[in-house]
């Protein structure tokens, strides 16, 4: 089976320019969720969405970030204007239930110059 | 809220020496705690879990047994290897609202094997 694929692996822009990262869940997995990962936090989870609907929203950072699922094999997590402190890794994970195990995408690296 | 707290690295060992990594969490109900691996540029993978008190998890090698008495799910494995070298992060989930496996993860401990 194929894994989470998530593109772009690289991204790299200036501020102010909109960031779009894509996420493909494994076929079946009703659970997915963003996380960001950076030195200083570590690994957050941003939000995470059930059967396509957001459930819990709470980690998203500010109102420049917003994510959508439009059906069961797409995400993006978008950020609208990118300022430098965004700079991170972005991972996406998908699980089939709320009981097993999430697997992970192999991130997007992003910077905001 | 919940907590998961992981020794810092790096830790550095030989080829074939004994390792442990320690982790202790805090959570308010009873979490399934988990071992994830990372290797450089790639996403994390799932190494072990369990899911309730004096469950022991095993994958490649590696333990790590459920202490409720200790808060506490310390990996270990009897002799690394240098394919071992990663970033190895304990992390506990936690039922969210609608259900769903929140993961609340440790800061991560980068391993170093030598030969």
């Amino acid at each position: 089976d194929a894994g989470v694929i998530q593109s772009p692996r690289h991204e790299v822009t200036e501020m102010g320019q909109e960031v779009t990262l894509r996420c493909k869940p494994i076929s079946g997995h009703d659970y997915l969720f963003w996380y960001r990962q950076t030195m200083m936090r570590g690994l957050e989870l941003l939000i995470y969405f059930n059967n396509n609907v957001p459930i819990d929203d709470s980690g998203m950072p500010e109102d420049r970030f917003s994510a959508k699922m439009p059906n069961a094999s797409f995400s993006t997590l978008k950020i609208q204007p990118s300022e430098p402190r965004d700079s991170a890794v972005y991972f996406c994970a998908s699980s089939r239930t709320d009981n097993q195990p999430q697997h992970f995408g192999d991130g997007t690296r992003l910077s905001i110059l | 809220g919940d907590s998961v707290t992981q020794m810092e690295g790096p830790v550095t060992l030989s080829e074939e020496a004994f390792l442990t990594i320690n982790c202790t969490y805090t959570a308010t109900g009873y979490p399934s705690l988990f071992w994830y691996v990372q290797y450089p540029g790639e996403g994390l993978q799932l190494l072990l879990k369990a899911t309730k008190a004096d469950d022991k998890g095993s994958n490649k090698g590696f333990e790590a047994t459920y202490r409720k008495e200790t808060t506490s799910f310390h990996l270990e494995k009897g002799s690394v290897q240098v394919s071992d070298s990663a970033v190895y992060f304990c992390a506990l989930s936690d039922r969210g609202e609608g259900g769903g496996n929140k993961l609340t993860f440790g800061t991560g401990t980068q391993l170093k094997v030598e030969l």
